[in-house]
């Protein structure tokens, strides 16, 4: 059964990067068919697409965060991880790390339980 | 860049009902890809449909999608109490991959 485990310091203070790493268990991150991936969702809020990475490292992220945002992955331990710089409170958020096909366009299958990180100094 | 919007906000109903949940886009979302999850309270989402009507692995046939272009819904049938939850659209037909704002469903 595949699990994805976000980790991280749950307090971030404003200016700084914030830095996740997720955890893959009961599947190789090594596969050609599936993107590695980060979203969040801020307080009382809905949903919002972060950016993704596959094996080779190459990415793509949402646009409104490109300039802050940095995905990466290291295979040999088999977990990805984000950082986002400058942050804000507005980045105050539950992150969740999650996983996409490459062929079938990117919708979440399975999702990690989530990390809540505030932004205060 | 795709806009989704859900309505209602909240909708409510018995157990055994039927309940239809709407997800308009912006713009016409082509290839209907557009996906819907479930979030309770603390959890994860959890993927429920995807290419507008294709179950993922695992979800109920009293769990439905329907619909193209701009007008999808979502439909669940023979509502149990355990379908209490927050539901989710989301598009990936063009990057950024929006999510709608969601819609509350409340079973009574």
């Amino acid at each position: 059964q595949l699990q994805l485990q976000e980790s991280g310091p749950g307090l971030v203070k404003p200016s700084e990067t914030l830095s996740l790493t997720c955890t893959v268990s009961g599947d190789s991150i090594d596969s050609r068919s599936y993107y590695w991936a980060w979203v969040r969702q801020r307080p009382g809020t809905g949903l919002e697409y972060i950016g993704s990475i596959l094996y080779s490292g190459s990415t793509y992220y949402n646009p409104s965060l490109k300039s802050r945002v940095t995905i990466s992955i290291d295979t040999s331990n088999n977990h990805f991880s984000l950082k986002l710089s400058s942050v804000t409170a507005a980045d105050t958020a539950i992150y969740f790390c999650a996983r996409h096909g490459v062929a079938r366009g990117v919708h979440f299958d399975y999702w990690g339980q989530g990390t809540l990180v505030t932004v205060s100094s | 860049e795709i806009v989704l919007t859900q309505s209602p906000g909240t909708l409510s109903f018995s157990p055994g009902e039927r309940a239809t949940l709407s997800c308009r886009a912006s713009q016409s979302v082509s290839g209907n890809y557009l996906a819907w999850y479930q979030q309770k309270p603390g959890q994860a989402p959890r993927l429920l449909i995807y290419g507008a009507s294709s179950r993922a692995t695992g979800i109920p046939d009293r769990i439905s999608g329907s619909g193209s272009g701009t007008d999808f819904t979502l439909t669940i049938s023979r509502l149990e109490p355990e379908d209490s939850a927050v539901y989710f659209c989301q598009q990936y037909a063009g990057s950024p991959y929006n999510f709608g704002q969601g819609t509350k469903l409340e079973i009574k």
